[in-house]
């Protein structure tokens, strides 16, 4: 079952902006990851936060979580025409130990105009 | 990262015909291995999980008897989409987990996908 919000559901800006996204989910967790999806292809993982972590950095990548809020953000600097895509949030459910078992957000898709 | 291959990367077939997918981890040996569905513009659905050697384990509301799993090796995985009907067309996507390549807890490595069509 999904467990994830997400939103915006869909975000357009321009090449050179910041993109942010944010993410919200139900239970607690061990961890949460972000996924890209290009249309049509199978997901690349991102980045990792662990539950105790608050923020962490990848490049241009920017995840923070706040567990009390059971919400994550993906930051996006300086984007580029090539992070068109589709960023889905995935949470680590408390319990499903080292099953590998995701949970998926629905999602924001973004386009990034050159 | 570790490579995750299906196949086929899309089919199309009749009405009432069965279809095998397959998901073969390449270069790792995957202790688990996912089956997703994906409707159009909509986020992943896992369907269920394989194990190697074991029977899957499938989510609530998916058929078992309609979406065949078999985890026959720890590097392949087949759903089998039995008595296929235009309703079960979709995106599948599989992800393999462990054998020690999931540097990142729970961290999952995706194939490519299969755009399964049904007339």
């Amino acid at each position: 079952s999904q467990q994830g919000e997400e939103d915006p559901q869909a975000l357009s800006i321009q090449e050179g902006e910041n993109a942010t996204m944010n993410c919200s989910y139900k239970t607690s967790i061990n961890n949460l990851q972000w996924y890209r999806q290009n249309s049509g292809r199978g997901l690349v993982h991102l980045i990792l936060i662990r539950s105790n972590e608050r923020e962490k950095h990848s490049g241009r990548l920017r995840v923070t979580l706040d567990t009390s809020k059971k919400s994550s953000s993906l930051l996006i600097t300086a984007s580029r025409a090539a992070d068109t895509a589709s960023y889905f949030c995935a949470t680590a459910p408390i319990g499903s130990g080292n099953t590998g078992k995701l949970i998926f957000g629905q999602g924001t898709t973004l386009q990034v105009k050159p | 990262g570790a490579v995750v291959s299906q196949h086929p990367s899309w089919v199309i077939c009749k009405s009432g015909t069965s279809v095998k997918i397959e998901c073969r981890s390449l270069d790792f040996q995957a202790t688990t291995m996912f089956w997703y569905r994906q409707f159009p513009k909509q986020s992943l659905m896992l369907m269920a999980t394989s194990n190697e050697g074991s029977k899957a384990t499938y989510e609530q509301g998916v058929e078992k008897d309609k979406f065949l799993i078999n985890h026959a090796s720890l590097t392949l995985s087949t759903l089998t989409v039995t008595s296929a009907h235009p309703e079960d067309s979709s995106f599948y996507i599989c992800s393999a987990f462990g054998g020690g390549v999931s540097s990142s807890y729970n961290e999952q490595f995706f194939g490519p996908g299969t755009r399964l069509t049904v007339l």
